[in-house]
């Protein structure tokens, strides 16, 4: 079977480091992402991982082990906007090039 | 800008009614996906294409259809509308298979009474 695990929701404070974790269950393996969505919006892309290993683009970073079927984001300077779900989605290799299994995102509250 | 555009953005229809959701977009992407968000399961894969006059199953798939004339819009139709359809709709696109990122429309919200 495919699943992806993720919290369902997380609290912070603003200026924090948070962590939100992701693991992994599907049929192949062809690269991990993770996006972002406020509330009543589009999903928006934020980073992806293929190989091992930590991505760094600002105050998002994002780590992937492939033996373990792990993933995180870590949010670094927690800013009131940064209030949103956090999605995690893998790409499968079974059945297609391109499709994305996604888990039910996290939901992160960032108080003052 | 290119962009990727769905209308309506709210549409509320009665049970038993076709409704068809429209999907728009002006990057030249080969490939367009429909899914639809539903609390406590994310976002699932209702049809999905890799170009004109291609189009295959998600896995809820059933009670709808999609069809891919040209390049720029996957019309997604609801051919009996049923309250378990009511949800928020994204289309989504990418330009190629293997590695690109998919890129989702603003939703549409679906209400069936």
């Amino acid at each position: 079977g495919q699943n992806i695990d993720q919290p369902t929701e997380m609290t912070a404070t603003e200026g924090a480091i948070v962590q939100i974790n992701c693991t992994y269950q599907t049929s192949g393996f062809n690269g991990l992402f993770w996006y972002q969505q406020h509330a009543g919006e589009a999903p928006t892309f934020l980073s992806y991982n293929v190989l091992d290993g930590l991505e760094e683009k600002g105050r998002f970073s994002s780590f992937l082990s492939r033996s373990k079927g792990y993933s995180y984001l870590l949010l670094k300077e927690l800013q009131m906007k940064d209030s949103a779900s956090y999605l995690c989605a893998v790409r499968g290799l079974a059945g297609g090039y391109n499709k994305l299994i996604f888990g039910a995102g996290t939901r992160l509250a960032v108080h003052p | 800008d290119a962009e990727i555009t769905q209308s309506p953005r709210h549409k509320i229809t009665e049970t038993g009614r076709q409704v068809t959701l429209a999907c728009h977009q002006t990057w030249n992407h080969n490939n367009m996906f429909w899914y639809r968000q539903d609390l406590g399961h994310g976002l699932r894969l209702i049809h999905y294409s890799y170009g004109v006059q291609d189009t295959n199953k998600g896995e809820v798939s059933d009670g709808y259809s999609v069809s891919r004339s040209n390049t720029e819009d996957l019309p997604l139709t609801l051919e009996s509308a049923a309250s378990s359809q009511t949800s928020v709709y994204f289309c989504a696109s990418s330009e190629h298979r293997g590695t690109d990122t998919q890129y989702f429309g603003p939703g549409t919200r679906l209400t069936v009474l």
